[in-house]
């Protein structure tokens, strides 16, 4: 069964720092591309940025909203993904969830499946 | 940025009834797009992906159409377990945009 499990989450006051975890199970992780998208409270859904896999040099992407303070990293020998968040704001306030990338029919489609999520609250 | 704009906002219906909800794109994303429904308190989940194809599980009722610029999701006959809202995704271009949701309520 494919498992995602995010963890990390918690109260942060504005400027501070948090790193979310999320581990997987169930697929192959190290073949995957893998996103991060997160959902204000009564809000849409926003997608936060993405990792590429090793033969893909680990590159990554951001949303704007979140270019140069947050970092996605991965340790493939963990089946782990990471969101480092810096410099917080009470607008990152959200529920964070990662997500699975998959090529399907030769193309590939993000986020077919996804974690539970985990609370993020930026508050003083 | 591509933007999506989903309508309607939200959507009462009942039961057994037919529904159809929009998705346009400000520029072409090919078959770059996939539905997601997401439940109170839960994850959202993929319905639809390459703009027309069902995820596996997901029940036949449910189904997507359209390329480049505009898409729909319908929903031939209206179970309890549908009410809930739906968001489009495109993920041709960066950053991966979602439209703002559509809330379906029970008439």
């Amino acid at each position: 069964e494919v498992q995602l499990v995010e963890s990390g989450g918690g109260l942060v006051q504005p400027g501070g720092s948090l790193r979310l975890s999320c581990v997987v199970s169930g697929f192959t992780f190290s073949d995957h591309y893998m996103d991060w998208v997160r959902q204000a409270p009564g809000k849409g859904l926003e997608w936060v940025g993405r990792i590429r896999n090793k033969a893909n040099s680990y590159t990554t992407e951001y949303a704007a909203s979140v270019k140069g303070r947050f970092t996605i990293s991965r340790d493939d020998s963990k089946n782990s993904l990471y969101l480092q968040m810096n410099s917080l704001k009470t607008e990152d306030t959200a529920v964070y969830y990662c997500s699975r990338a998959i090529t399907l029919f030769g193309i590939l489609t993000p986020m077919d499946v996804w974690g539970q999520g985990t609370t993020v609250t930026v508050s003083s | 940025d591509i933007q999506m704009t989903q309508s309607p906002s939200s959507l009462s219906a009942s039961v057994g009834d037919r529904i159809t909800i929009t998705c346009r794109a400000s520029q072409g994303v090919k078959n770059d797009f996939g539905w997601y429904q997401q439940k109170p308190g839960k994850a959202p989940k993929r319905l639809i992906y390459i703009a027309s194809s069902l995820e596996s599980g997901v029940p036949s009722r449910f189904s997507g159409s359209g390329s480049g610029t505009e898409f729909t999701l319908t929903i031939s006959s209206l179970q309890p377990e549908d009410f809930a809202t739906y968001y489009c995704l495109q993920h041709n271009g960066y950053p991966y945009t979602f439209g703002q949701g559509t809330k379906l309520e029970i008439k």
